[in-house]
């Protein structure tokens, strides 16, 4: 079946420290690809996401590229903020599971120190 | 647009209880589905619905029911609540239309059981 796996956290962080979280995907087909963020104590949003091989999606200073040679959708910010202070999900539709519903990893929580 | 809703916020119920966990959309989406999180599991799928009508079980459907007789709503119910199904549900919602797959969360029901 579908899985997802990210980094396990807490990821530390300086503010305007430079920010990776690692995600990786198994799945057949062609799936598109998510990261939602969870603030504290609040839903998931949409943060960015991609729909194909290469595609990168962006959003607050946010990016990650799809690459399906790695399997791969890293999550990456140049310089963070303490308002970035959540936990991300990367997560994955498509593949064995359908278009219907998420695949979600376990979550990496980030904190951003001043 | 009041997007994806559920209630209660908040919820203590005794071992063998029973409860409804509603979600509603306004958004006129044919997909809804049901999440649990818990710490360090990120969200499990529980059920999920591709229309009216229709529903289906996902990863851990396990003491919990649905049904979908409207495409607005998607009540998930409790039959006989368990210390197990102590955790944090979330309600979303998608539609296959326009080429996108994004996902959109309710606020989430916190329930205890003791």
């Amino acid at each position: 079946g579908d899985s997802v796996t990210q980094m396990e956290g807490p990821v530390t962080l300086s503010e305007e420290a430079f920010l990776t979280i690692n995600c990786t995907y198994t799945a057949t087909g062609y799936p598109s690809l998510f990261w939602y963020v969870q603030y504290p104590g609040e839903g998931l949003q949409l943060l960015l996401k991609a729909t194909k091989a290469d595609d990168k999606g962006s959003n607050k200073g946010f990016e990650a590229t799809y690459r399906k040679e790695t399997t791969s959708f890293h999550l990456e910010k140049g310089s963070v903020q303490v308002s970035d202070s959540a936990v991300y999900f990367c997560a994955l539709s498509g593949g064995n599971s359908g278009y219907s519903t998420l695949t979600f990893g376990k979550g990496t929580m980030l904190l951003v120190s001043p | 647009n009041a997007g994806v809703t559920q209630t209660p916020k908040f919820q203590v119920l005794k071992t063998g209880q029973s409860m409804t966990l509603q979600c509603a959309q306004d958004m006129n989406h044919e997909y809804m589905s049901w999440y649990r999180q818990d710490p360090g599991m990120g969200l499990r799928l529980i059920h999920y619905s591709v229309g009216a009508g229709i529903t289906d079980q996902g990863e851990v459907p396990n003491g919990y029911n649905v049904s979908r007789s409207t495409t607005e709503d998607f009540p998930l119910r409790l039959l006989s609540a368990a210390p197990s199904q102590t955790s944090v549900y979330f309600c979303a919602s998608s539609t296959p239309r326009w080429g996108t797959d994004t996902q959109y969360f309710g606020p989430g029901t916190r329930l205890t059981v003791l």
